[in-house]
C-alpha cells in the first residue's frame, strides 16, 4: 500500500514568515512529486512539481526533494494570508497510473 | 483556456435517482479519472481512463459507473445514487497516466443525497 503522509495542521504562521511544509512517502521507486493548493470549497491547483533530488524554486515557492530519506517539502517565503489554504502532496511512481495524494496539511497565515 | 469544466457545480437529489456528471477537458489529454472528498479522508480515486475505451477502478469504485466514448469528456454516472454518496467531486485530467505529470481540476461538483 503507498502511502503519503502529512500532518494536517493547522500550520499557523505570521505574515512574511516562512512556511515550511513536509511530506513523507512510502514508495521507493516513486519518481515523480507535486504540491497542490486548494483553497475551502475550491479545487487542487498544482503549484510545484519535482522530479530530481535537490531544491526547485518558483518564485516564493521552493520544493525540496530526498529521495534517500523519503522526504519531499515546500517552502513559502514571505508568506501572505492569501496563502492560507490546504496544501497537498502527491506522488507518482514510474509507469503508475495512480498517483497517490495525502490529506493535506491546512496554512494560515495570520496578519 | 485549456480547462476540465464540470457541471453542475452543485446538486441535491433524491435517493435512488440516477444522475450524471459530466466532464469535458480542452487539452488534448489522454488521462481522465474522477475523485471524491470527504472531510478528513482527502481525495479518494473512484475510476480513471487511460484513453479512449480504456476505464479502470481507483480505490473507491462502488456504486459509480464511467464511460470514455470520446478522448475530451468522461461522465461520472450514478446508477441508484445512495446518501453515502454525499461529496465533493472532483475530474481531473494530466497529459498521460504514467505519473509524470501533475493534474489539471474541474471547479468540483457538491452532491447532496438525501
Amino acid at each position: 500500500q503507498k502511502e503519503v503522509e502529512q500532518n494536517s495542521g493547522p500550520l499557523s504562521v505570521p505574515e512574511g514568515a516562512i512556511a515550511s511544509l513536509n511530506c513523507t512517502y512510502s514508495d521507493r521507486v516513486s519518481q515523480s512529486f507535486f504540491w497542490y493548493r486548494q483553497y475551502s470549497g475550491k479545487s487542487p491547483e498544482l503549484i510545484m512539481s519535482i522530479y530530481s533530488n535537490g531544491d526547485k524554486e518558483d518564485g516564493r515557492f521552493t520544493a525540496q526533494l530526498n529521495k534517500a530519506s523519503q522526504y519531499v517539502s515546500l517552502l513559502i517565503r514571505d508568506s501572505q494570508p492569501s496563502d492560507s489554504a490546504t496544501y497537498l502532496c502527491a506522488v507518482g511512481a514510474g509507469g503508475s497510473y495512480i498517483p497517490t495524494f495525502g490529506r493535506g496539511t491546512s496554512l494560515i497565515v495570520h496578519p | 483556456e485549456a480547462q476540465v469544466t464540470q457541471n453542475p457545480r452543485y446538486l441535491i437529489t433524491v435517493t435512488g435517482k440516477k444522475l450524471t456528471v459530466t466532464c469535458s477537458q480542452n487539452m488534448n489529454h489522454e488521462y481522465m479519472s474522477w475523485y471524491r472528498q470527504d472531510p478528513g479522508l482527502g481525495l479518494r480515486q473512484i475510476y480513471y481512463s487511460m484513453n479512449v475505451e480504456v476505464t479502470d477502478k481507483g480505490d473507491v469504485p462502488e456504486g459509480y459507473k464511467v464511460s470514455r466514448k470520446e478522448k475530451r469528456n468522461f461522465p461520472l454516472i450514478l446508477e441508484s445514487p445512495s446518501p453515502n454518496q454525499t461529496s465533493l467531486y472532483f475530474c481531473a485530467s494530466s497529459l498521460s497516466g504514467q505519473g509524470a505529470y501533475g493534474y489539471t481540476f474541474g471547479s468540483g461538483t457538491r452532491l447532496t443525497v438525501v
